[in-house]
């Protein structure tokens, strides 16, 4: 049972180069995540989605984009990478409705110099 | 803006000792409340979490307190161990027209010293 898998798990960008952070689950479940966790602090959510095709903004949105097309993947797209941006990203993903527990990758490690 | 507020935001406990972590929120329509506990390197992971039909849950030696009208929900952790040493989070998952939308409160690093 693998759960939720972000490939990769370490990156290296140059400023103004672009890349997708990769998402799966196999666990069958409608809502997914993106966060971004800067060191030290908390988990801030960039995009989120309740089911394939339906996508919405979180607290954190700007310089990424997100794409459901399936139930299974979710992946993220950085534009145009900025130092900014340097950060651990995590997806995560739960049942439709409430009361139910969020599962998370292990985290991809970006560093835009 | 921030859905949850946590308290403290780092704190300090010898071995032994209780930990106490508070989280207030002002969305009524939350009807879940977790606590995530993540390890350096690692994902959160959901440690406890309990339903506002209830006032207190206990697992082990961690227990979620519930006061629904201070809108506020506490984490206890007694006898606390070095092993208990992370970063605590609440996240009701929203409610209402929010329904899918899922925010972490600041986050408390928690050191238990030995």
């Amino acid at each position: 049972n693998a759960g939720v898998t972000q490939t990769p798990k370490f990156r290296i960008l140059k400023i103004g180069q672009s890349m997708t952070l990769q998402c799966t689950q196999d666990m069958n479940h409608n809502y997914m995540y993106w966060y971004r966790q800067d060191p030290g602090m908390g988990l801030k959510l960039i995009y989120y989605s309740v089911g394939a095709g339906i996508t919405d903004k979180g607290e954190v949105p700007n310089g990424y984009n997100v794409s459901r097309s399936t139930t299974e993947d979710f992946p993220l797209r950085l534009e145009l990478a900025a130092p900014s941006q340097t950060s651990v990203y995590f997806c995560a993903s739960r049942y439709t409705g409430v009361g139910t527990e969020a599962f998370f990758g292990q985290g991809t490690r970006l560093t835009v110099v | 803006q921030q859905q949850v507020k946590q308290s403290p935001q780092s704190l300090i406990v010898q071995k032994g000792g209780i930990s106490i972590i508070n989280c207030a929120y002002e969305n009524t329509a939350f009807d879940y409340f977790p606590w995530y506990q993540q390890f350096p390197g690692k994902g959160p992971a959901l440690l406890i979490a309990i339903r506002p039909d209830v006032s207190e849950k206990k697992e082990g030696r961690f227990t979620i307190s519930f006061n629904k009208s201070a809108k506020q929900f506490s984490l206890h952790i007694m006898d606390s161990q070095p092993g208990d040493s992370a970063t605590y989070f609440c996240a009701p998952p929203g409610g209402g027209t929010s329904y899918g939308k899922l925010t972490f409160g600041q986050g408390t690093i928690l050191t238990v010293h030995p």
